[in-house]
């Protein structure tokens, strides 16, 4: 069974700053990965998805995947009170369909 | 395009009842996945619908079945109601069922069971 590792935070921020947001997988042959953000009393939306080593960049945010070290990360620049949510990673459970194993979260504050 | 609609929003039971709860893809979406969300688990995967084919299934007991229809909307049914089913259950869909593709939650459907 794969498992997705996050830390539950709360990560706080202040306004302006980098929050830096981390997962952890089990399974080296995982191929796909996840940033879903969900706002309290709201559903999953999904914010970045990365398939290859490296970073990749989508406005203000970035993630990061090292397969090698089964670790990926998503960095927010210029944190906004708006981006206060938790933010939860996700990978394929298997290579064929579209069911995902969730960590159970981050939640990020940012203050102003 | 309209989003992914659950219905209904919100639900009480008592132990024993069954449920059955409904999810509407976007349109032209094919694939259909069912998810319970806790405070204590998170997010966990209950079953996959690709095609009117069960395609995965998740670590639940046999209590939490579903099912998806030719026009692709599908419902999931709990019998025999438990306080421990008490969460949100969020539908998503996507379009073509390949594991990088997006996928779109629904509102959820809170179920309470008393």
């Amino acid at each position: 069974q794969k498992e997705v590792e996050q830390n539950s935070g709360p990560l706080s921020v202040p306004e302006g700053a980098i929050a830096s947001l981390n997962c952890t997988y089990s399974d080296r042959v995982s191929q796909s990965f996840f940033w879903y953000r969900q706002y309290s009393g709201k559903s999953p939306e999904l914010i970045m998805s990365i398939y290859s080593n490296g970073d990749k960049e989508d406005g203000r945010f970035t993630a990061q995947l090292n397969k090698a070290s089964q670790y990926v990360s998503l960095l927010i620049r210029d944190s906004q009170p708006s981006d206060s949510a938790t933010y939860l990673c996700a990978v394929p459970a298997n290579q064929a369909g579209t069911a995902l194993i969730f960590g159970k979260g981050t939640t990020l504050s940012v203050s102003s | 395009k309209a989003g992914v609609t659950q219905t209904p929003r919100y639900l009480i039971k008592t132990r024993g009842q069954q449920v059955t709860l409904s999810c509407s893809p976007i349109s032209g979406h094919r694939s259909v996945s069912w998810y319970q969300q806790t405070p204590g688990q998170g997010l966990q995967f209950l079953f996959e619908y690709f095609s009117e084919t069960q395609r995965n299934k998740g670590n639940f007991p046999g209590r939490f079945s579903g099912r998806q229809f030719s026009n692709s909307r599908s419902e999931m049914n709990v019998s025999t109601l438990e306080l421990g089913d008490s969460a949100l259950y969020l539908c998503a869909s996507s379009s073509d069922g390949y594991s990088t593709d997006t996928q779109y939650f629904g509102p959820g459907t809170r179920l309470t069971v008393l």
